[in-house]
């Protein structure tokens, strides 16, 4: 069982590029997340999805957005690199509310923009 | 808002002795509290969680958390430590709704 699998691990960027971070899990998730981590700010939510068809924004969207065609993926894209996105990003599933279920993270991408 | 403070950046502690992170939230209603743990290069992993009933719970790994609520805190223990805690900790608070809030998190240090 994968669970949560994120590619790629490590990624540099150049100002104004763009690219797709993939998220997929196996475990027949509804809610599904993206946060970013910043040294001594711990995590932010980007954007979640409830389910198939279903995205919303978090605290810090601007910048990303997403899609959610399938109940087990749900990539990030970053449409205009810029140097604060620099970040280590994580995507996360749960199978009810995160008052109800755990999180379930990804090993995480490392994405520096420079 | 939401929010949750960790006022302990890094902590060192022996292996053997025992360890205490401190967590401080900020919610409107009753929170629920979790604790994640972070190994090197790897996701968090949730250690434990408080929904409502015994302030006092049990985690994963020999953790306890207890919540006092006339405190706002919900700090983490752990009598006997032993290297493999190393790692860093993050508090979350949420409602019930979908969102999340962690606190900025305390790395561990575990000393032989």
């Amino acid at each position: 069982n994968a669970g949560v699998t994120q590619t790629p691990k490590f990624r540099i960027l150049k100002i104004g590029q763009s690219m797709t971070l993939q998220c997929a899990q196996d475990m027949n998730h509804n809610y599904m997340y993206w946060y970013r981590q910043d040294p001594g700010m711990g995590l932010k939510l980007i954007y979640y999805s409830v389910g198939a068809g279903i995205t919303d924004k978090g605290e810090v969207p601007n910048g990303y957005n997403v899609s959610r065609s399938t109940t087990e993926d749900f990539p990030l894209r970053l449409e205009l690199a810029a140097p604060s996105q620099t970040s280590v990003y994580f995507c996360a599933s749960s199978f009810n509310r995160p008052s109800n279920s755990p999180l379930h993270f990804g090993n995480g991408t490392r994405l520096t923009v420079t | 808002a939401q929010s949750v403070t960790q006022p302990d950046i890094h902590i060192t502690v022996s292996e053997g002795a025992s360890l205490e992170l401190r967590c401080n939230y900020s919610y409107g209603a009753t929170p629920y509290l979790f604790w994640y743990v972070q190994s090197p290069g790897q996701g968090l992993q949730l250690l434990l969680k408080y929904f409502s009933g015994d302030t006092l719970v049990q985690g994963i790994k020999g953790f306890e958390a207890e919540f006092k609520r006339s405190q706002s805190s919900f700090n983490l223990r752990k009598p006997s430590v032993h290297w493999s805690d190393a790692a860093e900790y993050f508090c979350a608070v949420g409602g019930s709704d979908y969102k999340l809030s962690f606190g900025a998190g305390t790395t561990v240090t575990v000393r032989a």
